[in-house]
């Protein structure tokens, strides 16, 4: 079973709405770290927020925020009032084990959701 | 403070080369990681050390590959020989805690 899913390849978005890329996860770890990355048409992978299973608040980043339903094993990112700038491939990632310990470090990245901003 | 550094950028070579790929981690990181994306596979982790030390190399290929870190600000990722196969972006991420920081790529290219 693949242990991160990203169902969406591809979306349009109008400049200015806001995006939800979704991202569903299997794990049977209690404790493990959820993160995105968003690769521009440049390359480079910039990492953009990072949820931990025992946070009681969903993460926040600017105007990137993490909708975390863990019961669902649901991790989406949320992008506000999107930009231009925003057109890249996301990919979700998760890694099992509490990110405070030595434990397992591998990060497990879905295949990704090219994102489109249209002006 | 620099990002990881990684070099070359873009690697051409010729199947049976040897290929060096370098990188420097992000001062005050002590994990590094070296990771390979291709269409196929996507992005996969082939190693990462913790303060030096390889802790986890069981996504390397095969024998063809080779990683070392001699200290903390250096590391290389040797394939040698070369096959057209091993074409891909090979990244080097560090961290320290919460995410890894990646590195801007190497584009090799074997032919």
């Amino acid at each position: 079973a693949q242990k991160i899913t990203q169902t969406q390849p591809g979306m349009f978005v109008q400049e200015k709405e806001a995006v939800t890329l979704d991202c569903t996860y299997d794990t049977s770890d209690p404790s493990y770290g959820l993160f995105w990355y968003k690769q521009p048409s440049s390359g480079e992978m910039i990492f953009l927020i990072y949820q931990g299973s025992y946070d009681q608040q969903n993460a926040t980043e600017g105007r990137y925020s993490l909708n975390f339903q863990k019961a669902r094993k649901s991790a989406n990112l949320v992008i506000s009032a999107s930009q231009l700038g925003d057109s890249a491939m996301y990919f979700c990632a998760m890694r099992e084990g509490h990110i405070s310990n030595f434990g397992n470090e591998k990060l497990t990245f879905g295949t990704g959701t090219r994102l489109t901003i249209i002006p | 403070d620099a990002g990881v550094i990684q070099s070359p950028r873009h690697e051409v070579t010729e199947m049976g080369q040897e290929v060096t790929l370098r990188c420097k981690p992000i001062s005050g990181h002590d994990y590094l990681f070296w990771y390979r994306q291709t269409m196929m596979r996507g992005l996969e982790l082939l190693i990462y050390f913790n303060n030096n030390v390889p802790i986890d190399d069981s996504g390397m290929p095969e024998d063809r590959f080779s990683a070392k870190m001699p200290n903390a600000s250096f590391s290389t990722l040797k394939i040698q020989p070369s096959e057209p196969r091993d074409s891909a972006v090979y990244f080097c991420a560090s961290r320290m805690m919460g995410g890894q920081f990646f590195g801007p790529g190497t584009r090799l290219t074997v032919l």
